[in-house]
């Protein structure tokens, strides 16, 4: 069974459009994470939920909005994307946010290209 | 505020060789954990260790082994006798307790050639 699972792995869009990625784990962890990783492979933190509770915001667009309908699930939405959208996005789920040397198990990515 | 540096973007040896990748921390905190992160070409990523602030001790995993100086804010990786399939793009990350998420560095590509 796969612990952090997020769909689709692939994505490939035109600008303007507007689309989701979910993820999910298994792991019954409270908190959840989303990070972007551009081409050079810097990993950038976006958003992390608690409990469903948003705990940490990044300077991010406002285009991108997460929704946690419950503790198991993290999905973000995009709106009207942008070719400086395409990157890989990884989703990440820690037992909880302390203690803090609890370490991230991370989704397969999903690679996202807009055209 | 927290910073990981990875000096090293791509490194390239041949297969057999030891090779070491360098993180370099920076915290205000005083207690943290650091970790150590794997992406091979699939492109999941694989957790590989982590290590607190109060634990210098090295360890070694069969060919892995990592050094924590706290003197230098130093947290270096070494793969002894690298094979192929080490080939991979490498993080370290930083967590302290002020802070609910972790903070990678820029990644180290390592290319083990046959």
């Amino acid at each position: 069974d796969t612990a952090v699972s997020q769909t689709p792995k692939y994505l490939v869009t035109q600008m303007g459009n507007d689309k989701s990625i979910k993820c999910e784990q298994n792991l019954g962890h409270d908190t959840m994470y989303w990070y972007k990783q551009d081409s050079k492979k810097f990993l950038k933190i976006m958003f992390s939920y608690n409990n469903k509770e948003l705990i940490i915001n990044e300077t991010v667009p406002n285009r991108f909005s997460p929704k946690s309908p419950d503790k198991a699930h993290l999905n973000l939405h995009i709106n009207s994307l942008e070719l400086g959208d395409s990157a890989v996005y990884f989703c990440a789920s820690s037992l909880s946010t302390t203690p803090y040397n609890e370490k991230l198990f991370f989704g397969s990515g999903t690679q996202l290209s807009v055209l | 505020a927290q910073k990981v540096t990875q000096a090293q973007t791509e490194i390239s040896v041949v297969e057999k060789e030891d090779v070491t990748l360098d993180c370099v921390y920076e915290t205000r905190d005083t207690t943290y954990y650091l970790f150590w992160y794997k992406q091979p070409p699939s492109g999941e990523l694989v957790f590989l260790i982590r290590r607190n602030s109060f634990d210098e001790q090295n360890e070694i995993s069969g060919r892995y082994s990592w050094n924590f100086q706290k003197s230098t804010s130093s947290f270096n990786f070494t793969i002894t006798a690298s094979q192929v399939v080490d080939s991979a793009v490498y993080f370290c990350a930083l967590r302290g307790v002020n802070n609910n998420d972790m903070r990678f560095g820029a990644g180290t590509r390592l290319t083990v050639k046959p």
